[in-house]
């Protein structure tokens, strides 16, 4: 079965600095990745996706994802944190042959000013 | 932007009540999905939708779930006789087409307290 792993529960990081969320992932055949964000009291908001391509995947708010084969990774970048990018993110990956989505147990950014 | 919608916000219920709770998805989306989660962290699957049936449900959504499209704009997803531990934040989801690099659109959520 396809699964996602973040192994950070909370990540800080000063604004203005660049910021990484970790993800790796297990998935047989070609890995189709997602990254979401939940802001407080709101439900997840789509950031980006890999499917097949470049390897740095670009999406939404000024966010980019990185893939890599090798390291079965999928890590959450940006370049420059704002305050405002404060939230919970997910990664998750389509689970191949089914209609699901497996979603990682979160991880929350904290940025501080 | 289309959103999906969700209502209530928030349930309170007592154990062994049935709840009903109710999702409109974007209009032209034909696939749907109810996700819960608890204690604002994990996002656990439940149930996806298409074409008036079930295409998959997960080991939680038991014979106490049941979901249904009573309409061309409504999805419910009902809990019959509710837990303790079925309190949590369910969201539904809905998607355009069912490709692998379709992404889900998620309503904000309600918020189910057993009591």
């Amino acid at each position: 079965a396809q699964s996602v792993a973040q192994p950070e529960d909370q990540v800080n990081v000063a604004e203005g600095n660049p910021l990484t969320v970790k993800c790796t992932y297990s998935v047989s055949g070609n890995p189709y990745l997602f990254w979401y964000v939940q802001y407080p009291n709101r439900g997840l908001q789509f950031l980006l996706k890999y499917i097949t391509g470049d390897n740095l995947v670009k999406g939404s708010y000024g966010f980019e994802a990185e893939f890599n084969k090798s390291q079965t990774s999928f890590h959450l970048k940006k370049p420059s944190a704002l305050v405002s990018d404060s939230a919970l993110y997910f990664c998750a990956v389509r689970d191949v042959g089914t209609y699901k989505y497996i979603f990682g147990t979160g991880t929350r950014l904290k940025v501080l000013a | 932007e289309p959103e999906v919608t969700q209502t209530p916000s928030h349930q309170v219920t007592q154990m062994g009540q049935e709840v009903i709770l109710r999702c409109v998805p974007i209009s032209n989306h034909l696939y749907f999905y109810w996700y819960r989660q608890i204690l604002g962290q994990k996002v656990e699957f439940l149930v996806s939708f298409y074409n008036n049936e079930i295409s998959e449900k997960s080991e939680i959504f038991d014979d106490q779930f049941s979901v249904e499209r009573p309409d061309g704009s409504n999805f419910t997803l009902k809990i019959r006789s509710t837990k303790l531990e079925d309190s949590a934040m369910y969201f539904c989801a809905s998607s355009e087409v069912q490709v692998y690099n379709s992404p889900l659109h998620f309503g904000n959520g309600t918020r189910l307290t057993v009591t």
